[in-house]
């Protein structure tokens, strides 16, 4: 049984950067993909982007790139999901979620069948 | 991106009584690989969402088998054959086959 636990709420300044984490206990961290889903207040899901440990690879929403930066750590089986140049619109609460991927060119499939328990990011001055 | 759309919205259900949610895909959601990724998610208030359906009709460990997912290509349908109080919440189709897209979401709620 998979398990995904995230860092706690955070309050950040319009401008700034925030770095979230997720770290998986059960199963192979290896074997798996951890992608990162973010949800504003009363809003729907929307994925931001995901990696592949094993690999180094990230792929990234076309609406998050050069704003978001995911990295894993294999010897602490922990993914990170940092945020830059925060805005209101930012906030939100951040879920990672275990994946997959598929083909040569190692995309995301959005298996997502464990989730975290999601951090709350409020930006605000 | 591929856009995802739900209907309806909003889905007032009697206590026993089915349901259903329908979720097109702007292009079809088969891969390379043949399989369609397409899966559905509850998400019940101030919780993570959790997978009920994988790959348009597989249904996950210890979702209720109330719950049945369809379809193929562009339409896919979610079903509940008989609404339970604890169905409360949002529903979500989601697809992994062109990068990673979920529909607007349909919220559930008893009337």
């Amino acid at each position: 049984q998979v398990q995904l636990v995230q860092s706690g709420a955070e309050v950040k300044k319009p401008g700034s950067s925030v770095k979230v984490s997720c770290k998986a206990s059960g199963g192979t961290f290896s074997s798996y993909a951890i992608s990162w889903v973010r949800q504003a207040p009363g809003q729907g899901l929307e994925w931001m982007g995901g990696i592949i440990p094993i690999f180094g690879t990230a792929n990234y929403a076309q609406k998050f790139q050069g704003r978001v930066t995911i990295t894993a750590d294999e010897s602490t089986s922990t993914a990170y999901m940092e945020l830059s140049s925060l805005r209101s619109e930012d906030t939100a609460v951040y879920y990672c979620a275990r994946d997959s991927w598929g083909g040569y060119d190692l995309l995301l499939l959005g298996d997502f069948d464990y989730w975290g328990q999601g951090t709350l990011v409020t930006v605000s001055s | 991106d591929v856009v995802m759309t739900q209907s309806p919205l909003s889905l007032p259900v009697t206590l026993g009584q089915p349901a259903s949610i329908s979720c097109r895909s702007s292009q079809s959601l088969v891969y390379s690989d043949g399989n369609t990724y397409l899966n559905w998610f509850q998400q019940r208030p101030g919780q993570s969402p959790r997978r009920l359906i994988y790959k348009v009709s597989n249904r996950d460990s210890g979702v209720p088998d109330r719950f049945s997912g369809s379809g193929s290509g562009t339409d896919f349908t979610l079903k509940i054959s008989r609404v339970e109080a604890e169905d409360v919440g949002v529903y979500y189709c989601m697809q992994g086959t062109h990068s990673i897209t979920f529909g607007q979401g349909t919220r559930l709620e008893i009337k």
